[in-house]
């Protein structure tokens, strides 16, 4: 296992277009988020799971903008009718849950999205 | 709400130089801080976490509840250490907020 994984690295897309994009946490965590990072900003939280289970999305940047995790496994986060204002990096983490010796968030690579 | 102040986008010191680098929080809770670092190239990292008081790569970061804040001190910077750093707060069920990050670079 060589960490949380995300897919495509980078897309470039029209305005209008859907995207989807995919995140491989690390195999034994069941805690999975998704951030979104604009240049000169920290990350910020949009949404995360524990297993298939989604506990939080009121921080979903609008209705555009969903995510799934079927079976507890890997992620996808989907943007629909994209517009210029939606590039940004899209991050994912994955940690262990809160209680565990160990629940630091890893960080995937990140995926580079580019709307013309 | 929770938030995440970090003052110097940019922090230029000399090899071998004290670094201090400035993080306030806002959260009415219990908070959990940590400082995760960006070496160029490289994905974000957590570098340290107030509750295990450790000392990583020589950094250190007291969490000081009185001030709301959570600087982070290293007593000699090496060139290695030049990196994007961010402070973050944690403490609830939601995910991280960080804060917008400052630049460190060592210079030899």
């Amino acid at each position: 296992d060589t960490g949380v994984s995300q897919d495509p690295r980078h897309k470039i897309t029209k305005r209008g277009q859907n995207v989807t994009f995919r995140c491989d946490p690390i195999s034994e965590h069941n805690r999975l988020y998704w951030y979104r990072q604009t240049l000169g900003q920290g990350p910020e939280f949009l949404t995360y799971f524990q297993n298939e289970a989604q506990l939080e999305k009121s921080r979903l940047l609008s209705d555009r903008f969903s995510a799934e995790r079927p079976k507890g496994s890997f992620s996808t986060l989907e943007i629909q009718r994209t517009e210029q204002g939606d590039s940004a990096m899209y991050l994912c983490a994955s940690s262990l849950p809160p209680g565990t010796a160990s629940n630091e968030q890893y960080f995937g690579p990140g995926t580079r999205l580019t709307v013309t | 709400a929770q938030r995440v102040t970090q003052p110097e986008k940019l922090l230029s010191v000399f090899k071998g130089a004290p670094v201090e680098l400035k993080c306030n929080y806002s959260y009415s809770g219990s908070p959990e801080l940590f400082w995760y670092v960006q070496y160029s190239r490289q994905r974000l990292q957590l570098l340290l976490r107030h509750i295990s008081r450790e000392s990583i790569k020589g950094f250190t970061a007291d969490l000081n509840k009185g001030e709301t804040s959570f600087h982070l001190k290293k007593p000699f910077a090496q060139e290695e250490d030049s990196a994007m750093y961010y402070c973050a707060l944690g403490g609830g069920a939601d995910g991280l907020t960080f804060g917008k990050g400052t630049h460190l670079i060592i210079q030899p």
